[in-house]
């Protein structure tokens, strides 16, 4: 079965320092990789997503992902984090039919 | 364009009762869900379309039963709640072809 995995219930960056939420994927074949972020009492959205092509996938609010086929891996990060940046982010994984399998999440919380 | 939006935004029910939970878009997307979310377990998909006069099974089925009668409604009714279905309730759509979900605001229900 095609899975996400989020090994981190929670990271803590000081403000202005990179961080990194860490994803670890299971598939066959190809993978379609998304990041969605998700605000208290609201819903999903959208971050960034890898399809194909160039490794590292920019997204929204300074974000990016680096997709490792090696490692099995899809990182996300950001150089400088912003105590704005403090919510809960979801890695997941297209699965056919548009469908999305979701990871756990995993808590950032920014420091000022 | 409003988006995806959900109706209600908050339910008490009782065990036993019923209820639909309305998502609407506007954005003439072919694929809806319908998805819940529990603490440290991430979303998990409980059904979804791929276009209109068609749905099919998700993850998590089981207790719930959906209906798409137009584009751009998709319906989640609860034919007889109860405590386990207590849960804050996703819709979501895309227009397909590895593109991202869009998602709605939720619907927070609670089964006593």
């Amino acid at each position: 079965a095609q899975s996400v995995a989020q090994p981190e219930d929670q990271v803590n960056v000081a403000e202005g320092n990179p961080l990194t939420v860490k994803c670890t994927y299971s598939v066959s074949g190809n993978p379609y990789l998304f990041w969605y972020v998700q605000y208290p009492n609201r819903g999903l959205q959208f971050l960034l997503k890898y399809i194909t092509g160039d490794n590292l996938v920019k997204g929204s609010y300074g974000f990016e992902a680096e997709f490792n086929k090696s490692q099995t891996s899809f990182h996300l990060k950001k150089p400088s984090a912003l105590v704005s940046d403090s919510a809960l982010y979801f890695c997941a994984v297209n699965t056919g039919f548009q469908k999305l399998v979701f990871g756990t999440g995993t808590r950032l919380l920014v420091s000022p | 364009n409003a988006g995806v939006t959900q109706t209600p935004k908050f339910r008490v029910l009782k065990t036993g009762q019923s209820m639909t939970l309305l998502c609407a878009q506007d954005m003439n997307h072919e694929y809806m869900y319908w998805y819940r979310q529990d603490p440290g377990m991430g979303l998990r998909l409980i059904h979804y379309s791929v276009g209109e006069g068609t749905t099919a099974k998700g993850e998590v089925p089981d207790g719930y039963n959906v209906s798409r009668l137009k584009k751009q409604n998709f319906l989640l009714g609860l034919e007889s709640a109860a405590p386990s279905q207590t849960s804050v309730y996703f819709c979501a759509s895309t227009p397909g072809q590895a593109s991202s979900q869009f998602f709605g605001p939720g619907t927070r229900l609670t089964v006593l």
